[in-house]
């Protein structure tokens, strides 16, 4: 069965440092969405992205954040200058265009020292 | 903004009924759904529902009332693999707004 793919499982960085983390959705699907987890909390929307254009952010969603899809397949979330507050689990999550069912990534562990 | 509420925790027993309730008021609606996480997992879809009744699917059902902004998870015939927690989640303006999530333990 088709599934969505995350890379890397875990990240570690320093405070400030940028990082870049990557979706590949299932082939046939057509909007991605990033959401972030910190540990004990809710799922909190990030960005919904179709036709490469971004649909929907969130407040989270600032400067800082931006996504693209810059080879047709893989689908980047990248913190510019990442924070002690943006330490959480990111899941990427795709769905058919016309389908209401969201299939998430297993999701990438960001911890920032 | 977006508001949904569902209790934090609920305990039941092995092959016992659990019911979830959720409320929510939100600036749009194209639906309601509920996912099952796991500890450090993602979470898995379990049930959609867009229109006003009940759904089954296997020992899970979903229920869900437009008019009164309410919804609900039933779990039948309980397993200890089901000790997770359950997120409801509603559809609107383009994303998928979820509420804190209950943990239900199982008990044997």
């Amino acid at each position: 069965e088709p599934e969505v793919t995350q890379t890397p499982s875990h990240q570690v960085t320093q405070m400030g440092q940028e990082v870049i983390l990557r979706c590949v959705p299932i082939s046939n699907h057509l909007y991605f969405y990033w959401y972030r987890q910190i540990l004990g909390q809710k799922v909190e929307f990030l960005v919904s992205f179709y036709n490469n254009e971004i649909s929907e952010k969130s407040e989270i969603f600032d400067d800082q954040f931006s996504v693209e899809r810059p080879d047709g397949s893989n689908f980047t979330l990248k913190i510019r200058s990442t924070k002690l507050e943006d330490s959480a689990m990111y899941f990427c999550a795709t769905r058919l265009a016309g389908a209401n069912e969201q299939f998430f990534g297993p999701g990438t562990r960001l911890t920032v020292l | 903004g977006q508001n949904i509420d569902q209790p934090t925790e609920m305990t039941a027993t092995e092959g016992a009924i659990v019911q979830i309730n959720c409320t929510y008021q939100t600036s749009g609606f194209n639906g309601l759904f509920w996912y099952q996480q796991h500890a450090g997992e993602a979470p898995t879809f379990l049930s959609y529902n867009v229109l006003d009744g009940l759904e089954e699917k296997g020992r899970f059902s979903s229920f869900l009332s437009r008019s009164k902004g309410y919804s609900y998870l039933l779990l039948k015939e309980l397993q200890m693999k089901d000790s997770a927690s359950y997120l409801c989640a509603v559809f609107g303006d383009y994303k998928l707004s979820f509420g804190a999530g209950t943990t239900v333990t199982v008990r044997a």
